[in-house]
């Protein structure tokens, strides 16, 4: 199995302001993923942050609202930017561990962001 | 677009009743299944995944669930609940494009004690 890692846990941010989130994987993995959970709401996944390459972002996500950074194999970031009270939500970080169509995914705590 | 469809988004029972928690999706290719479980104020957790073989599955603290292709679910249950069962619980599909998941909308569990 994966451990993740996530900083912040949780965060108050003013409007217009953006925030950088952590995920931190204790083993090499080839995908990580970015999901919100909006209040009351299932997960949708943002992006899929790929090693060496841009990130590919979901229907409704773009690059300039969520930038994403995977630097290596352990670590990505995501960006939420301009921040507005509609992007407070819970962010998770995953990760997808096996082989081929025998994987099974490993979330984050998740960092909770109110954006006032 | 693939879809994840859970019917009931609130149940609500009392101990020892029984649970059946609905979830269908909408490709009918190779899938990975898969429920999660969020108590409050925790993360996701895995309760249980089918990936090939037995379509009936176990998994942790009693939850089972049944994957039947013709009707595309995969429908979790457990016997008897317990207060502590009280939670969001998520049904998960991986088509195996990319591995990532496709969740449903959720179904919230009270347990009344």
């Amino acid at each position: 199995s994966a451990v993740i890692s996530q900083k912040p846990s949780r965060d108050i941010c003013q409007r217009g302001t953006s925030l950088t989130i952590q995920c931190q994987v204790d083993s090499q993995v080839t995908m990580m993923f970015w999901y919100r959970q909006q209040p009351g709401q299932s997960l949708t996944l943002i992006a899929t942050a790929n090693q060496g390459s841009e990130a590919t972002y979901e229907s409704g996500f773009v690059i300039d609202k969520f930038p994403i950074s995977r630097p290596n194999l352990t670590f990505s970031t995501l960006t939420v930017s301009n921040m507005s009270p509609e992007d407070s939500s819970i962010y998770l970080c995953s990760v997808s561990w096996g082989e081929g169509m025998n994987t099974e995914a490993f979330f984050g705590q998740g960092t909770r962001l109110t954006v006032v | 677009a693939q879809s994840v469809s859970q019917h009931n988004h609130h149940v609500i029972l009392s101990e020892a009743a029984s649970l059946e928690l609905g979830c269908n999706y909408s490709y009918g290719g190779t899938v990975n299944l898969f429920w999660y479980v969020q108590y409050p104020g925790q993360h996701l957790q895995l309760l249980l995944k089918y990936f090939s073989g037995d379509p009936l599955v176990k998994g942790i603290k009693g939850f089972e669930a049944e994957f039947i292709k013709s009707k595309f679910s995969f429908n979790l249950r457990k016997p008897s609940v317990q207060w502590s069962d009280t939670a969001e619980y998520f049904c998960a599909v991986n088509w195996g494009a990319g591995n990532m998941l496709t969740f449903g909308g959720g179904t919230r569990l009270m347990v009344k004690p």
